[in-house]
């Protein structure tokens, strides 16, 4: 089965650091443009950023430029976002989207479950 | 406030169309076009339209979607209970080199 699988959200105070991770199963991520998009709680969604297929291209939302790093492991089949100085407008949700083409199409196919990230004090 | 713009919500009885509408710009939806996304309460996202008018393999034909200039729109026929969801359109904004994505509408199946 393809799927994706989140983890390493939790509570953490202003100002700290938190990494997540993204499993994935039953394909090879290294063959895809992979993203992070988050949903803030009775929110809509927001992309956060993106990496291509060999982690060279690497894109952000303004809003957490200097802040997160994506990055991709394919030896472990894994996608990460590194995220630092957290800010109380971070608490969201977090998916792991693969992007699919079909022809000149890209979509996010695929999303993992979401792991929660709460910035509280 | 997004930069794309979609009604923040549309309801319909079962049996019925209805369609959602998207306003973006000429660097997003007039240049690379539009996705759609459901997402029920509760789950994660799931892809309805990769391209104004194409589905994935899975989703129904009830889905159909259009493109206009810098506009876009899903339709939704024979509307059924298990459509209500918040739907989303997205497009890649060439010029700010992001994923754009809309404020999303609720959709409630009288």
């Amino acid at each position: 089965e393809v799927q994706l699988v989140e983890s390493g959200g939790g509570l953490v105070q202003p100002g700290g650091s938190l990494s997540l991770s993204c499993a994935a199963s039953g394909f090879t991520l290294s063959s895809f443009e992979m993203h992070w998009v988050r949903q803030a709680p009775g929110k809509g969604l927001e992309w956060v950023s993106y990496i291509d297929s060999r982690g060279t291209t690497i894109y952000y939302a303004d809003f957490v430029k200097g802040r997160f790093t994506i990055s991709r492991d394919s030896a472990k089949n894994s996608l990460y976002l590194q995220m630092s100085s957290l800010r109380v407008e971070d608490t969201a949700v977090y998916y792991c989207a693969r992007e699919k083409r079909w022809q000149q199409f890209g979509a996010f196919d695929i999303w993992g479950q979401g792991t929660l990230v709460t910035v509280s004090s | 406030q997004s930069v794309l713009t979609q009604p923040p919500s549309a309801s319909g009885t079962p049996g019925q169309r209805v369609t959602i509408s998207c306003s973006g710009g000429s660097s997003n939806i007039g240049l690379n076009g539009v996705k759609w996304y459901q997402q029920v309460s509760g789950t994660a996202p799931k892809l309805l339209m990769y391209s104004p008018d194409q589905r994935p393999s899975g989703v129904p034909d009830r889905f159909s979607g259009s493109r206009s200039g810098t506009s876009a729109s899903l339709a939704i026929s024979g509307l059924q209970s298990e459509d209500e969801a918040d739907y989303y359109c997205a497009s890649w904004d060439g010029s700010l080199k992001t994923w754009l994505f809309g404020g999303g509408t609720k959709l409630t199946v009288l």
